[in-house]
């Protein structure tokens, strides 16, 4: 079983509409949450992260956590071509003792396509 | 530009060749952490260096050889390789705090090809 889980897509979505990227995660004690976009050919790169439960903003991007239900999602409001690219989850999860080493799971990413 | 800086971009090299990759970070931070990246699969890690001492090895092969001189270098030596090592190795750093979100930085990777 996958630790976390990604619609590998390709997700299509016309230029100025929303796209919704959904991640699932089985370990029910991870803590934080990353999401990172990856351009072709590019290393990944921070987008947001998230913790507390519900939504949080910044720009165009939402990351919405529900810990009960296991799942984050990203949206991405207005897409703009530009946002064409690999968006992966990551889950940092927690080791005994409740610490955690900054061990991140990713999943396979979503690959994303807004066209004009 | 993330101050995770990686050398060389590009290696080409033979199953009975022995390279070295090396990664700098300009961040201050204390946790460095080797990925490797292939096509269709998630971003698996290698290695984990927490304040210079290695954290996690995630079952890889021994023909991989981490270095951590120092909570700003990290290497990664390579010996007798296979073609299915070909990939892209990442370097990431975060300031490791003990309590989640370390967020991790990547630097830009070393395309690996070994024939």
């Amino acid at each position: 079983q996958k630790e976390v889980e990604q619609n590998s897509g390709p997700l299509s979505v016309p230029e100025g509409a929303i796209a919704s990227l959904n991640c699932t995660y089985s370990d029910r004690g991870s803590q934080s949450f990353f999401w990172y976009r990856q351009y072709s050919g590019k290393s990944p790169e921070l987008i947001m992260f998230i913790y507390s439960n519900g939504d949080k903003e910044d720009g165009r991007f939402t990351a919405q956590l529900n810990k009960a239900s296991q799942y984050v999602s990203l949206l991405i409001r207005d897409s703009q071509p530009s946002d064409s690219a690999t968006y992966l989850c990551a889950v940092e999860g927690v080791v005994a003792g409740g610490t955690s080493y900054g061990k991140l799971t990713f999943g396979q990413g979503t690959i994303l396509t807004v066209h004009p | 530009e993330t101050g995770v800086t990686q050398t060389p971009r590009h290696l080409v090299m033979g199953m009975t060749n022995k390279k070295s990759l090396k990664c700098e970070q300009h961040l201050g931070h204390n946790a460095m952490y080797w990925y490797k990246q292939s096509a269709k699969k998630p971003l698996e890690l290698m290695f984990v260096y927490n304040f210079k001492e290695q954290t996690e090895n995630n079952s890889v092969p021994s023909r991989f050889s981490p270095e951590c001189p120092n909570s700003s270098h990290l290497f990664l030596h390579l010996h007798t390789l296979q073609p299915e090592d070909s990939a892209l190795y990442l370097c990431a750093s975060s300031q490791d705090l003990g309590g989640g979100l370390d967020t991790q930085y990547f630097g830009p990777g070393t395309r690996l090809t070994v024939l």
